[in-house]
């Protein structure tokens, strides 16, 4: 069966320090990987999202960026956090060529000071 | 654009009892597809239901069902029998179009409804 997973599952980082969420997915190949936020009380935001290595797109302008140097891994990062980017970061994934419904991890919960 | 609208910020349901939770959308495109996620406080968001646009037939899965009418652009979800532990965040999603032929499928979330069950 398929599991995702995502760490670190807390993280507290100072404004102006770098970051690097990680999510790997396990017992798919050539999944569909997704990074969604999740500000406080509020939906889901599309991040990026990737058909393949090295094809990331990003939904909106912002510090933040994305890479998948792996088939099944899939890292967000930036290099200067502001506080705007707490919030709850998860990622999903699912198949092409199938139903649209999305696996998430457990997700990271992020806190800039 | 693709928007998805959920107008009950907070619901409450007595346990044992039925509930149901709006969603409307809107869309231009001609197939897409229709997804309820349960979220418990711990965060992670819970696949419960699909629906397909040109489905004939009512999504059903256990204690919950999908009251999908087109023609209005409706997409609610029952829960019957509601249990304590169906207390959580519920979001509707809505894909653009169907997942075939490798598109990346991605999902456009509504605000939530907050549920909570009482003993």
């Amino acid at each position: 069966s398929q599991t995702i997973h995502q760490w670190p599952a807390t993280l507290v980082q100072p404004v102006g320090s770098p970051l690097s969420l990680e999510c790997t997915v396990e017992g798919t190949s050539n999944p569909n990987l997704y990074w969604y936020r999740q500000a406080a009380g509020r939906g889901l935001q599309l991040l990026f999202y990737s058909i393949g290595i090295d094809q990331i797109s990003s939904e909106v302008p912002q510090n933040l960026s994305a890479s998948r140097p792996q088939d099944r891994q899939f890292i967000l990062s930036s290099k200067k956090l502001l506080l705007s980017d707490s919030g709850f970061y998860l990622c999903a994934w699912n198949l092409a060529g199938g139903p649209n419904e999305q696996f998430f991890g457990p997700g990271t919960r992020l806190t800039v000071l | 654009a693709q928007k998805i609208t959920q107008t009950q910020p907070g619901m409450f349901v007595q346990e044992k009892e039925a509930v149901t939770l709006d969603c409307t959308y809107d869309t231009s495109d001609p197939s897409y597809g229709l997804f309820w996620y349960k979220q418990p406080s711990s965060g992670e968001m819970i696949f419960l239901i699909y629906q397909g646009s040109y489905d004939q037939q009512n999504a059903t899965e256990g204690r919950y069902s999908l009251n999908f009418q087109k023609a209005r652009k409706s997409a609610n979800l029952v829960i019957s029998a509601s249990q304590l532990g169906d207390s959580a965040m519920y979001f509707c999603a809505m894909s653009p179009f169907m997942n075939y032929g490798g598109s990346q499928g991605n999902l456009i979330f509504g605000k939530g409804t907050k549920l909570s069950v009482k003993p």
